[in-house]
């Protein structure tokens, strides 16, 4: 069975600085993985997928994550935070496997709070 | 184009009693599914419906149900509720056949429970 571990419940961060999220996964097979964000009051939104390739991929936002298959990690990166950037963030995977059904396995969030 | 509605977005309920929520996918989409996210956690996956019928559904009991319409929109309805069902409840749609994990989810229904 598939598991997504966030080991940070919040990260603070001032505004303009660097930041890194993140995420690891346990799965004995190949999984598809995602970065998810919810602003306060509102839904989940994509902000990046790894599904095959290149194990850097660009989202919105200017975020990126690199898949790293050896440590099972996909952890979320933005080189320069801005106060908006203040959410929950959500990393998440699909097993390949299984019929394509898009069932998400969540992680516990990551509270991302960017101060001025 | 509208993306998920769903409603109600706040309601409050007593032990024991029953309540449906609702929710219409974003046009186009063919698929809808629901998750339980508890305060401080990552939402929990209850089950999909695709073609009007359930067809994968999460680790929760028989009193958590639903039901998908002709026209894709779906119910999530909760039996004999419990404390521990306090939760925001989410709906997400999706085209079904691919694993592209893009779902689009509606703004919640947060569900209270005295």
């Amino acid at each position: 069975a598939q598991s997504v571990t966030q080991l940070d419940s919040q990260v603070p961060v001032f505004e303009e600085a660097p930041v890194e999220l993140r995420c690891n996964y346990s799965s004995s097979v190949s999984v598809y993985l995602f970065w998810y964000v919810q602003y306060p009051n509102q839904g989940l939104q994509l902000l990046l997928k790894y599904l095959s390739g290149s194990t850097l991929v660009k989202g919105i936002n200017g975020f990126e994550a690199e898949f790293n298959k050896s440590q099972t990690s996909f952890h979320l990166r933005k080189p320069s935070v801005h106060i908006s950037d203040t959410a929950e963030y959500f990393c998440a995977v699909i097993p390949p496997y299984g019929g394509a059904t898009n069932k998400l396995i969540f992680g516990t969030g990551t509270l991302l709070a960017v101060q001025p | 184009d509208a993306g998920v509605t769903q409603s109600p977005t706040h309601l409050i309920k007593t032990r024991g009693q029953q309540v449906t929520l609702r929710c219409s996918p974003k046009s186009g989409h063919d698929t809808v599914s629901w998750y339980q996210q508890a305060l401080g956690q990552g939402p929990q996956f209850i089950f999909q419906y695709y073609e009007e019928e359930e067809r994968q559904r999460g680790n929760f009991p028989d009193r958590f149900s639903g039901h998908q319409f002709p026209n894709y929109s779906s119910e999530l309805n909760v039996n004999a509720l419990l404390l521990g069902d306090s939760a925001l409840y989410l709906c997400a749609s999706s085209l079904g056949g691919k694993n592209t994990g893009e779902l689009f989810f509606g703004e919640g229904s947060r569900l209270t429970v005295l």
